[in-house]
């Protein structure tokens, strides 16, 4: 399966403020994707990462709070903008493998505690 | 749109017993993927099964395996010989076939279940 790191593993972060998540893949893949797990609920897809495009956002996500950056095929970014305690959550990279029937994988989650 | 059910919050098993986990689905599809990930206290979500549509014979890896009856939209998780190590929340997930625009891509999870496994 590939191999996804995220940077940073866990931050605390203060109201109002931005932080930037990334998400390094150790191949080229067409799919990347952004979840939002908030504590003890199950994951949300944030945004499906493009490359060479703008991202698609689901309902109730919108770009000026989540922007996210693909500048190639291995690499992604999410920032959370002007943060508030509501965003504390563990915010997970995901990649389609299509050598392995499309399947999900996830890397090891950026967990984010807003005070 | 697609929907996934578990209905166990919690269950927990015996060392070196059986356990199943339930999830229901709900679609209009007739060819989609399911999957089940294992969530440790670590928080990263593993793969443990994965299960075609398409496919009749339920999937198998090593103690876990999976009873996929789609006329039912059933898809539970049957863990064998269960190790201390099985601990962990459980996520059904539903995915549509790549090519169905964005929902092709998208996962969707049902709410979890929570295995304890007991010493």
């Amino acid at each position: 399966s590939a191999v996804i790191s995220q940077k940073p593993s866990r931050d605390i972060c203060q109201r109002g403020t931005s932080l930037t998540i990334q998400c390094q893949v150790d191949s080229q893949v067409t799919m990347m994707f952004w979840y939002r797990q908030q504590p003890g609920q199950s994951l949300t897809l944030i945004a499906t990462a493009n490359q060479g495009s703008e991202a698609t956002y689901e309902s109730g996500f919108v770009i000026d709070k989540f922007p996210i950056s693909r500048p190639n095929l291995t690499f992604s970014t999410l920032t959370v903008s002007n943060m508030s305690p509501e965003d504390s959550s563990i915010y997970l990279c995901s990649v389609a493998d299509l050598l392995r029937g499309n399947t999900i994988y996830f890397g090891e989650g950026s967990w984010l505690t807003v005070v | 749109a697609q929907t996934v059910t578990q209905s166990q919050p919690e269950m927990s098993v015996q060392e070196a017993e059986t356990v199943t986990l339930s999830c229901t689905y709900d679609t209009s599809e007739s060819d989609y993927y399911l999957f089940w990930y294992k969530q440790p206290p670590s928080r990263q979500m593993i793969l443990v099964i994965r299960q075609e549509a398409y496919k009749q014979q339920n999937a198998t890896e090593n103690r876990f395996s999976v009873n996929f009856q789609k006329a039912a939209k059933s898809f539970s998780l049957k863990i064998s010989d269960s190790q201390l190590g099985d601990a962990a929340m459980y996520f059904c997930a539903y995915r549509s076939p790549p090519g169905r625009e964005t929902s092709g891509s998208r996962l969707t999870f049902g709410e979890g279940t929570q295995l304890t496994v007991n010493p």
